[in-house]
């Protein structure tokens, strides 16, 4: 079974520094991906990053970059230079790579608040 | 490109009534999905189809939700008999098959069941 593990349910961050948010995994699996999504108060979840399985260098994507480490089945986001505008709910949340829904399994969310 | 829509985005409605929502995907999307997020919890989903089939049912899709999406366009979720404990956000997202890591999710349907 597929599981992902969010162990800080909230997290202070000072304007401009980074934060680490923390994410572990559990599956089988030898191929699967791992993904990043931000959820605003709107509700709607917005898509950072993603890491496959076997992709040899970490993802980045602007401001956001996944710290990979395949043997810890950990899959970190760092997000550099805060901005008043990250603060939201930050779901980990990964997908098996095999034939059928590829659906996403999520963790519990980590609530960022990023203080000017 | 408009993204993927959800209607209503919010509804209140009393126990026992049934209620029906709708999700609009990306119009080039082949896949769609459906999710349900409850309070302090991530996304859970529950059901998904690959143009007009519905492919695959979670165990939490009880016999009293009831997904289609006739001629592969948009989708509607009903929920018959409504329980306080189906109090939940329902997500809808879409993708293209090839490019699985591609998902856009909508704003979500906020249900509050009295």
């Amino acid at each position: 079974a597929q599981k992902i593990t969010q162990t800080q349910p909230g997290m202070f961050v000072q304007e401009k520094e980074a934060v680490t948010l923390d994410c572990t995994y559990d599956t089988s699996d030898p191929s699967y991906g791992l993904f990043w999504y931000k959820q605003p108060s709107s509700g709607e979840m917005i898509f950072l990053i993603y890491q496959g399985s076997y992709d040899q260098q970490n993802a980045t994507e602007g401001r956001y970059s996944l710290n990979f480490q395949k043997a810890r089945k950990s899959a970190n986001l760092v997000i550099s230079a805060s901005q008043l505008g990250d603060s939201a709910m930050y779901f980990c949340a990964m997908r098996r790579d095999q034939t059928g829904a590829n659906n996403l399994f999520f963790g519990t969310g980590t609530r960022l608040t990023v203080i000017p | 490109d408009t993204g993927v829509s959800q209607d209503p985005r919010h509804k209140i409605t009393k126990r026992g009534q049934n209620v029906t929502f709708r999700c609009d995907p990306i119009s080039e999307h082949n896949r769609l999905y459906w999710y349900r997020q409850t309070l302090g919890q991530g996304p859970e989903f529950l059901t998904y189809f690959q143009n007009e089939a519905q492919l695959e049912k979670s165990r939490l899709l009880s016999d009293r939700f009831s997904a289609e999406r006739p001629k592969g366009s948009f989708s509607t979720l009903e929920i018959q008999r409504t329980e306080q404990g189906d109090s939940a956000m329902y997500l809808c997202a879409s993708s293209l098959w090839d490019r699985g890591y591609g998902y856009t999710f909508g704003s979500g349907t906020r249900l509050t069941v009295v």
